[in-house]
């Protein structure tokens, strides 16, 4: 089946300093991926869409230029926390699907703290 | 609004017992829903997804059922085990604009 890999797992950073998470999905292409924020105890909200070579598409309420995000190729995306702090620290997953598919196949998701 | 509803928000049962879960939805157009399980600290696994004709499919202990007329979803587990205990999300993708609506998940805990 489809695997999205999601790396790292887990990071502590220091206030202040930026945080790359990647995500890439295994043996398919994905042209469309999805990220997500998810608070203790609460459902995964959509930050981000983003299609391959194209600019992402922000939610309402999330800053583009903290969230930085490359989906450069059909089986990388990126996800750059900026300037993070201590408000940033949340558990962030990816979500990748294929071209024509309705198929969301989600990574294992980055445990951020800002410290 | 799109929304998803689940019910209960919690639930623990003893191992070897079987539960169901509940969830509906006020979502337009509907494409398809999907319940996932996450285990603590992962990302979602989905278990199924139903299209609108679809009343029931299973997954191994795991059997969700659709009634596309009431708007209403269920996750049965039967003969739970101790790695069921986990956070069951259902989800609807919407037709045309394929977003996914989020339910805030019902956190299922089996003990001995």
């Amino acid at each position: 089946g489809a695997v999205v890999s999601q790396h790292p797992s887990w990071v502590i950073c220091k206030s202040g300093t930026s945080v790359k998470i990647e995500c890439r999905s295994l043996d398919f292409q994905a042209t469309t991926m999805f990220w997500y924020r998810q608070f203790p105890k609460q459902s995964l909200m959509l930050m981000a869409t983003s299609n391959e070579g194209s600019k992402a598409t922000y939610e309402q309420g999330v800053e583009k230029d903290k969230f930085l995000i490359n989906h450069a190729s059909l089986t990388l995306s990126t996800l750059t926390v900026t300037s993070a702090h201590p408000e940033d620290s949340s558990f962030y997953i990816c979500s990748a699907r294929d071209a024509g598919g309705e198929g969301y196949t989600f990574g294992s998701g980055t445990r951020l703290t800002v410290v | 609004k799109n929304q998803v509803e689940q019910s209960p928000q919690s639930l623990i049962i003893l191992e070897g017992k079987n539960c169901t879960l509940q969830c509906n939805y006020t979502v337009s157009p509907f494409s398809n829903l999907r319940w996932y399980k996450q285990d603590t600290g992962r990302g979602p696994v989905s278990l199924t997804i139903m299209t609108f004709s679809e009343n029931t499919k299973s997954n191994g202990r795991y059997t969700a059922t659709l009634d596309a007329d009431t708007k209403q979803s269920s996750l049965h587990i039967t003969a739970s085990q101790l790695s069921d205990s986990a956070s069951y999300i259902c989800v609807v993708l919407t037709g045309g604009g394929n977003k996914l609506t989020f339910g805030t998940g019902t956190q299922l805990k089996v003990e001995l």
